[in-house]
């Protein structure tokens, strides 16, 4: 089955701890999105990507870095990982020809920090 | 101003019976859609159902369906013969306006729906 994939599912790092977190999709989708979602909150945009332009949000913090290498692959990097960054990150993708641009997203990565 | 509004933090509801999870939005686009996604403890955002501004008929996905009222910016999702496996975390999201190839979601705070037996 066509879908996005996320590892690890859960990912302890330490503070100040470089952390990457990566996202995978088989759907050939050209649009991938990051997002933020502390406990008990609503996810937040923190940046996507539309083939291999870079945007991002007004509000993400320099901390946040993401990389595309190829149009199946995104990987979200935490410089420095603080205690208020853990929270779980959702990876979604959508499709330019679907004019209702439906998100799919994968099953999230629950990061610590300790 | 928020965007998308949930009033109902939480709700419960007993098994087989229909419930409705409220939902309102604040845009000044002609060309929105909204969006209602499921949220299990798991953690995966699993979507239900989507709505277009420009859509004249409520849009129904099996036992989802939407009550999409324009003019007071509603899109209320209604979830009839509730199951124990509704119980979870209800996201309402909206995307703005037509941009090149791509749409960001703004999500509403949330309602977590509990089903009893």
């Amino acid at each position: 089955d066509a879908m996005v994939i996320q590892n690890p599912r859960y990912q302890v790092t330490q503070f100040g701890k470089p952390v990457t977190l990566s996202c995978s999709q088989t759907l050939n989708h050209n649009v991938m999105y990051w997002y933020q979602q502390k406990s008990s909150q609503a996810p937040k945009l923190l940046f996507h990507y539309y083939d291999k332009d870079f945007n991002n949000e007004a509000d993400t913090p320099d901390n946040f870095q993401s990389r595309r290498p190829n149009t199946s692959f995104c990987f979200l990097d935490i410089r420095s990982p603080g205690l208020g960054d853990a929270a779980m990150y959702l990876c979604a993708t959508s499709i330019s020809r679907d004019k209702t641009y439906e998100q799919y997203f994968g099953p999230g990565t629950r990061l610590t920090v300790t | 101003a928020q965007k998308i509004t949930q009033t109902q933090p939480g709700m419960f509801v007993q098994e087989k019976e229909a419930v409705t999870l409220d939902c309102t939005y604040d845009t000044s686009d002609q060309s929105y859609g909204l969006f209602w996604y499921k949220q299990p403890s798991s953690g995966e955002m699993i979507f239900l159902i989507y709505q277009g501004s420009y859509d004249e008929q409520n849009a129904t996905e099996g036992r989802y369906s939407l009550n999409f009222q324009k003019a007071r910016k509603s899109a209320n999702l209604v979830i009839s013969a509730s199951q124990l496996g509704d119980s979870a975390m209800y996201f309402c999201a909206m995307r703005e306006g037509e941009n090149s190839g791509y749409s960001t979601l703004t999500f509403g705070k949330g309602t977590m729906l509990l089903v009893s037996p």
